[in-house]
């Protein structure tokens, strides 16, 4: 079945620092890749996403680019700031008659200063 | 305002006594579906519902129900609830038909069974 491996965490990095969270995936076929995020107290919301080989998502100074030859979907960022303190999730989806998010286990992001 | 509601918030309640958590969008969206969050093992779907009337096992259903009579709304029913069930819930919705499609979630219900 699908699944989604995800960088441990917790990532502690200065504020202004580059950031980088690897994403792996496997799937049957051609899945969407996407990024959620989730801020303290709320509900994950969609930061990027892509939907074929090579595509590249980005929003709010964040980028992540689907690799199928390597199955990679990789957060980065070039400089954080103490806003970004959050809990991402990596996630695909394949279309079986149900439009199912297949998660990574998260990784929480905390930005000092 | 696009959104989709969660209630309650917050329970704490004990063993065996059924509850029911609500979920509701105002975006006229088909797809709905039940997640629940564990440390170290992401978001795992429960139930997912296409359209009214229309409901389905995820991947962890047991101790679960679900019931889809209105195209808007969406209830997660826990009829004997156990400890093994306290956990963050979200209910998540998004135009059917279509993997491309962000899921729209609501903001959690974290139960605790005692």
């Amino acid at each position: 079945g699908d699944s989604v491996t995800q960088m441990e965490g917790p990532v502690t990095l200065s504020e202004e620092a580059f950031l980088t969270i690897n994403c792996t995936y496997t799937a049957t076929g051609y899945p969407s890749l996407f990024w959620y995020v989730q801020y303290p107290g709320e509900g994950l919301q969609l930061l990027l996403k892509a939907t074929k080989a090579d595509d590249k998502g980005s929003n709010k100074g964040f980028e992540a680019t689907y690799r199928k030859e390597t199955t990679s979907f990789h957060l980065e960022k070039g400089s954080v700031q103490v806003s970004d303190s959050a809990v991402y999730f990596c996630a695909l989806s394949e279309y079986f008659g149900n439009e199912k998010l297949t998660f990574g286990t998260g990784t929480r992001l905390t930005i000092i200063p | 305002e696009a959104q989709v509601t969660q209630n309650p918030r917050y329970l704490i309640t004990v063993t065996g006594k059924k509850l029911t958590v609500t979920c509701s969008q105002n975006m006229n969206h088909e797809y709905m579906s039940w997640y629940r969050q564990d440390p170290g093992l992401g978001l795992r779907q429960i139930y997912y519902s296409m359209n009214v009337e229309v409901t389905d096992k995820g991947d962890v259903p047991e101790g679960y129900k679900v019931s889809r009579k209105e195209k808007r709304n969406f209830p997660l029913i826990l009829e004997s609830p156990s400890p093994n069930q306290t956990s963050l819930y979200f209910c998540a919705s998004s135009l059917r038909g279509d993997s491309n499609q962000p899921q729209h979630f609501g903001d959690g219900t974290r139960l605790s069974i005692l």
